[in-house]
């Protein structure tokens, strides 16, 4: 297993501004996931973090608005950049192990208002 | 296109009570199947994790089972308790996916224990 840990918990931004959302993990790992989650709704992926590469986003998410950082492997980092109510969401951080980074941990999340 | 769907949305239950719920899935071929509870508030946390050759796996008062023909799995919960009370979020893993780590995510269960 993996002990994953977020900050910060939870916060209320104004619109318009930035929120760095950090994520730490016990031990080094290869994959770091961003996901989220809007209310009522289930996770969706927002990019994939690997130490020493640029992220990987899908589909519907860019670097300028969610600009991601792997300085090692115990560590990454999500912004929120331009926050806009629609932005209000969970955030979660995961991590990969296994032999196909399949079996994912996730982190407690970050709860984020924008008003 | 890979999905899963689940049923019902939403459940209510007395304390005490079974409870079954439905995962259906289109995604083949996959690696795994995986079961997460997500308490409000909280991030996923897994369950049970089977492979496509797997039919049943319990974790205490959880037991899963998968039938890769119907390509449906459950998630029974016997004598349940008010902790319960929490979202539960069939996944499954294509096998496409390779190392990238990528899953397919339900919608989710949401069940609520009542006293």
């Amino acid at each position: 297993s993996a002990v994953i840990s977020q900050k910060p918990s939870r916060d209320i931004c104004q619109r318009g501004t930035s929120l760095t959302i950090q994520c730490q993990v016990d031990s080094q790992v290869t994959m770091m996931f961003w996901y989220r989650q809007q209310p009522g709704q289930s996770l969706t992926l927002i990019a994939t973090a690997n130490q020493g590469s640029e992220a990987t986003y899908e589909s519907g998410f860019v670097i300028d608005k969610f600009p991601i950082s792997r300085p090692n492997l115990t560590f990454s980092t999500l912004t929120v950049s331009n926050m806009s109510p629609e932005d209000s969401s969970i955030y979660l951080c995961s991590v990969g192990r296994g032999i196909l980074n399949n079996e994912q941990f996730f982190g407690p999340g970050t709860r984020l208002t924008v008003l | 296109k890979n999905q899963v769907e689940q049923s019902p949305q939403s459940l209510i239950i007395l304390e005490g009570k079974n409870c079954t719920l439905q995962c259906n899935y289109t995604v083949s071929p996959f690696s795994n199947l995986r079961w997460y509870k997500q308490d409000t508030g909280r991030g996923p946390v897994s369950l049970t994790i089977m492979t496509f050759s797997e039919n049943t796996k319990s974790n205490g008062r959880y037991t899963a089972t998968l039938d890769a023909d119907t390509k449906q799995s459950s998630l029974h919960i016997t004598a349940s308790q008010l902790s319960d009370s929490a979202s539960y979020i069939c996944v499954v893993t294509p096998l496409a996916s390779g190392n990238t780590g990528k899953l397919i995510f339900g919608q989710g269960t949401t069940l609520q224990v009542k006293p």
